[in-house]
């Protein structure tokens, strides 16, 4: 089974924190996603990695920047936190175009 | 444009009964793909059915088929006797295209299915 864990169910932080997300997945998978979902709006697609090192702008990416220096670690972070960005956050990753993305249960952040 | 709508946000159904959920997407694409998701209130998001675009049946996973009509451009999920466990969000996604890079997926808003027993 495809398993994608990320390291918090919740977090709350204080706006202008640096905030760092992180995301592991155990199927070898190329791809990796990070997506935000707000209530009316589904998932919106922050950033998204091809390999090591590579990565590629989503629909939202302002405030937000990633690292991959593993294939199996990709990680989200807020460079200055603020209360906007505070959201339900989910990773994903997946094996090709016509293969279904795995998700990690996702986190609440809230930004105080 | 939106490239996935889901005009249904909210759905009640008694349980047994048949569910349809509604999707339509919007590509110029030749080659692309159709998911549904399911996401409980604990909030993992479980993959239930794929359709590709150049697929001559309609997919189907269980109690789940995809009611796929290309010239329409729907993908409606249709689950079959509901049961309480049905209760979630459902969203529709698309990946448009097949070269390298396309593996992204544009979500719809959701559907919240409540299954009434």
């Amino acid at each position: 089974d495809v398993k994608v864990t990320q390291s918090s169910r919740y977090l709350v932080k204080r706006t202008g924190e640096k905030v760092f997300l992180e995301c592991v997945q155990d199927m070898d998978h190329e791809n990796m996603f990070w997506y935000r979902q707000d209530p009316g709006l589904g998932l919106r697609l922050i950033y998204f990695s091809y390999d090591v090192k590579m990565k590629e702008k989503g629909d939202i990416p302002e405030g937000y920047s990633v690292s991959r220096e593993k294939k199996e670690r990709f990680s989200l972070i807020l460079e200055s936190a603020s209360t906007n960005q505070t959201s339900m956050y989910l990773c994903a990753s997946g094996a090709g175009v016509n293969q279904p993305q795995h998700f990690g249960d996702g986190t609440r952040l809230s930004i105080l | 444009a939106q490239k996935i709508t889901q005009t249904q946000p909210g759905m009640f159904v008694q349980e047994k009964e048949a569910v349809t959920l509604d999707c339509t997407y919007d590509t110029s694409d030749q080659s692309y793909g159709l998911f549904w998701y399911k996401q409980p209130s604990s909030g993992e998001m479980i993959f239930l059915i794929y359709q590709g675009s150049y697929d001559e049946q309609n997919a189907t996973e269980g109690r789940y088929s995809l009611n796929f009509q290309k010239a329409r451009k729907s993908a409606n999920l249709v689950i079959s006797a509901s049961q309480l466990g049905d209760s979630a969000m459902y969203f529709c996604a698309m990946r448009e295209g097949i070269n390298f890079g396309n593996e992204k997926l544009t979500f719809g808003t959701g559907t919240r299915l409540t299954i009434i027993p």
